[in-house]
This record gives structure tokens, C-alpha cells and sequence, in this order.
């Protein structure tokens, strides 16, 4: 069955510095990946998906992620983090049904 | 604008008591499901659907059981709550696409978060 391991359970960044929120996963199969970002009391919105195609997939609100197979990666990146990029993100990968990852909690520091 | 909405959204019941969770799309999506959301372990699923009438077990469906009647609902009953089932519970929805079962974007409610003592 098809895994996700998101490497950190929280990261802390300044604004304005990078974001890196590490994504590993485990398919017997081509996978489907996806990067979701969940607010305080709400529930998960989509932030970017890869199904096929170019593996640099671009969401929203600046955020991007590189699906790397030779690594079984799909690390989530954002340039400069913002104030309102504090959020829970989580990783996720679809073979059939789709299975999460714990979770990562960023905080943005000013 | 379409939605999917969940009900209650705070809920506090007692061990052995029958409880039902709703959950009503207006998408008309043909695929839901149903996670619980604990510390440490991200989502989990628990049941999901691929159509009316149709029903099946995920990962952590002990405990659990749904039914679909029809495309709007997917309601959640826990036939006999336990402690061990106080979670945040959250529905989602999506459509079936040529990418099959699997790339479809999932749309998220607003979650129940259930205390069971």
C-alpha cells in the first residue's frame, strides 16, 4: 500500500525566508501526489497536485512542488514565507484511495 | 457556490451511545468520504462511497458504518461510540475523472469535532 512521510512535524521560518516542507513517499505504482494546507478550525483546501506530465507543478499563493521519482520526493517550496502562510500542511498520495501524512505545522515568525 | 457542509460541528456524547454524522454536497460529486483527523497521524480514512448504494471500508472503519441513499449525503454513524473515537471527523467530495480513482481532487467540509466520555 502506497505511504507518505512528511520529514518534520514542525518548522519555523522568518517572514520573507524560504519555506521547505520535505514529502517522501512509497508506490508500488505511478502516484498521484498532492500538497493540502489546512487553517486553524477549518478544513483541508488544495494547495497543488501532480498527477502526469511536468513534475514542477505550481499552486497557489506562491507555492510549488518538485515530484522527484528517482528520490520518491515531493517537497513543497515557497520563495518567501508570509504571515498568513502559518497553517498545518499536509502531504498526501493517491493510489486508489488517498493516504496523508502526520502533518507539518509551519510558523511564521516576523 | 457549491459546497459540502457537515453536521454538527461540535458534538459531546457518552460511551455505548449511537451518534450519526451528516454530511450534504452540493457538488454532485460522485465519490465521498469520510476521515478522522488525530494528533500524529494526519487523516485516516475511515469509509467511502463511488456512488449511490455503493460503500467501502478504509483504513480504520472498525466501529463505523455509512450509507449512501443518494448523491448529496454520506452520513457517519458510530453504532456504539467509544472513547477511543473522540477525533476530528471530516467529509470530502469529488468528481470521477478519465484519471480514475485517485487523481481526483478532493473538496473538504468544515469538520465535527466529537468528545466522547
Amino acid at each position: 500500500a502506497q505511504s507518505v512521510t512528511q520529514l518534520g512535524s514542525h518548522v519555523s521560518v522568518s517572514e520573507g525566508a524560504l519555506v521547505l516542507l520535505r514529502c517522501n513517499y512509497s508506490s508500488s505504482v505511478p502516484p498521484y501526489l498532492f500538497w493540502y494546507v489546512q487553517y486553524p478550525n477549518q478544513g483541508l483546501q488544495l494547495l497543488l497536485k501532480y498527477t502526469t506530465g511536468a513534475t514542477l507543478v505550481k499552486g497557489i499563493n506562491g507555492f510549488e512542488a518538485e515530484f522527484k521519482k528517482s528520490e520518491t520526493s515531493f517537497h513543497l517550496t515557497k520563495p518567501s514565507a508570509h504571515m498568513s502562510d502559518a497553517a498545518e500542511y499536509f502531504c498526501a498520495v493517491s493510489v486508489g484511495d488517498m493516504r496523508f501524512g502526520a502533518g507539518t505545522r509551519l510558523t511564521v515568525k516576523p | 457556490d457549491a459546497e459540502i457542509t457537515q453536521s454538527p460541528r461540535h458534538k459531546i456524547t457518552e460511551t455505548g451511545r449511537q451518534v450519526t454524522l451528516a454530511c450534504h454536497q452540493t457538488w454532485n460529486h460522485n465519490n465521498m468520504f469520510w476521515y478522522r483527523q488525530d494528533l500524529g497521524h494526519g487523516l485516516r480514512l475511515i469509509h467511502y462511497s463511488y456512488g449511490v448504494q455503493d460503500t467501502n471500508k478504509g483504513e480504520v472503519s472498525d466501529g463505523y458504518s455509512v450509507s449512501r441513499s443518494n448523491t448529496e449525503d454520506l452520513p457517519l454513524t458510530l453504532e456504539s461510540a467509544a472513547s477511543s473515537q473522540t477525533s476530528v471527523y471530516f467529509c470530502a467530495s469529488s468528481e470521477s475523472t478519465g484519471l480514475g480513482q485517485g487523481g481526483e481532487t478532493q473538496y473538504f467540509g468544515p469538520g465535527t469535532r466529537l468528545l466522547v466520555l
